[in-house]
């Protein structure tokens, strides 16, 4: 079972408010993900980090995300303006590496902006 | 880029039948594929993996079986049961992009099991 840890659960935003949520790894993975997963199940990869670098991230995360894994600390993802189509189940996963690894997830944090 | 369709939306069974759900995926690479499945209330959880080494996977009662010709790879399982009913998506790893590892996911099959 996965031990990937995210908080809050739900959050609820108005437009244009700052969103901000958290994600504890597996201990010992370097590797982490968040994918976006909206109301009709469709998953979007946002960035992912080894170590405290970027490995990836699409257009939209750039503009519109502030992300980062400090060292001992939890990884955040935060969108600075919220806008009503975010509205959406953020998930973050883990791995050992970007290779031939398992990428385990964590429940997810639910994100509804009014 | 890479892309991964599954066409089946929903897939309504009742115990004991045989679930198939097909995938069919389009890259440029040599893909590592899976089958993810997600409960209510929870994230993505690895049902199995399958390479293009070794065309099959099998987990759970759950088998994956791959075919490099139809670019297909799907899920089956013999005898379903009521605590089978989720959501089953299949991925694949990308390796474009400069390694980074990012998933690709179809669209999902939701799976409602009935007694």
């Amino acid at each position: 079972n996965s031990k990937v840890i995210q908080t809050p659960r739900y959050l609820v935003k108005g437009q244009g408010q700052k969103a901000k949520m958290r994600c504890i790894p597996e201990k010992g993975h370097p590797v982490v993900f968040w994918y976006q997963q909206n109301k009709n199940n469709e998953f979007k990869f946002l960035i992912n980090f080894q170590n405290q670098e970027v490995l990836q991230q699409i257009d939209m995360t750039e503009k519109r995300f502030s992300a980062e894994c400090p060292s001992n600390s939890p990884c955040s993802l935060e969108i600075q303006s919220s806008e009503a189509g975010d509205s959406a189940l953020y998930l973050c996963a883990s791995s050992l590496g970007t290779g031939d690894y398992e990428q385990y997830f964590g429940p997810g944090t639910r994100l509804t902006v009014l | 880029g890479d892309s991964v369709i599954q066409m089946q939306g929903q897939v309504t069974l009742s115990e004991n039948d045989f679930l198939f759900i097909n995938c069919t995926y389009s890259t440029t690479g040599y893909p590592t594929l899976f089958w993810y499945v997600q409960y209510s209330g929870e994230g993505p959880q690895l049902l199995l993996q399958v390479t293009t080494a070794n065309n099959k996977g099998s987990s759970r009662g759950f088998e994956a079986t791959y075919d490099k010709g139809t670019t297909s790879f799907h899920l089956q399982k013999t005898s379903v049961q009521e605590i089978d009913s989720a959501v089953y998506y299949c991925a694949m790893r990308d390796w474009t992009g400069g390694l980074s590892g990012k998933l690709t996911f179809g669209e999902g099959t939701q799976v409602t099991v009935i007694s």
